[in-house]
């Protein structure tokens, strides 16, 4: 089955401490993996993508094909990082599966 | 470029009425999709389409119909609205390619009563 798990419905963490999304997949192909954001009163955005293994506002994902995750850190959180963050798969053809979300709070 | 636009932003319909929730996009996009987001259960694909005239079932289709005629139009049609679709729908579109990620319009948030 295709699935994508975001374990933390909220993750609230200290400005200034690192921060780690948790997303795991379920997909028999080979997994395409994007992560999105949603800051509050925007558009749903594309944050950063695992085939281009890059870097956005300081925040970074791998693929673990071992263990199926693609988890997102940031080493030092900020307030303007609070927002809702959606882990995604591209699951074969033109599909995309979203987890459930996680809402992340940085406080001051 | 307006991006991905959608109409109307709010409404209210009562059990049993239907109506089109509009999306258009002006960047020549082939790929058109229609999320709905619930609380604790993310985004949940609906219907989605490679291009004009071809549309195919998402994950939560029943309840809902499309139709691509033009690459810029995906509309969204509730048949017969009940209090279950009661959401906020995203419709999302982005060019062919495999690793460009969607771009979403503003979302229309729809209360079924």
């Amino acid at each position: 089955a295709q699935r994508v798990t975001q374990p933390e419905k909220l993750l609230s963490v200290f400005k200034g401490a690192p921060v780690e999304l948790k997303c795991n997949y379920s997909y028999s192909g080979s997994p395409e993996l994007f992560w999105y954001v949603q800051y509050s009163r925007q558009r749903l955005q594309l944050l950063l993508r695992h085939i281009s293994r890059e870097s956005i506002k300081g925040f970074t994902a791998d693929l673990n094909k071992g263990e199926t995750s693609f988890h997102l850190k940031k080493p030092f959180a900020q307030e303007e990082d609070s927002a809702m963050y959606y882990c995604a798969l591209k699951a074969g053809g033109f599909k995309t599966i979203f987890g459930a979300g996680t809402r992340l709070f940085v406080k001051a | 470029n307006a991006g991905v636009t959608q109409t109307p932003k709010f409404q209210v319909l009562k059990t049993g009425q239907s109506m089109t929730l509009q999306c258009a996009q002006d960047m020549n996009h082939e790929y058109m999709s229609w999320y709905r987001q619930d609380p604790g259960m993310g985004l949940r694909l609906i219907h989605y389409s490679v291009g004009a005239g071809i549309t195919d079932q998402g994950e939560v289709p029943n309840g809902y119909n499309v139709s691509r005629s033009t690459t810029e139009d995906f509309p969204l049609r509730l048949l017969s609205a009940a209090p279950s679709q009661t959401s906020v729908y995203f419709c999302a579109s982005k060019p062919p390619g495999t690793d460009n990620g969607y771009t979403f319009g503003s979302g229309t948030r729809l209360t079924v009563v």
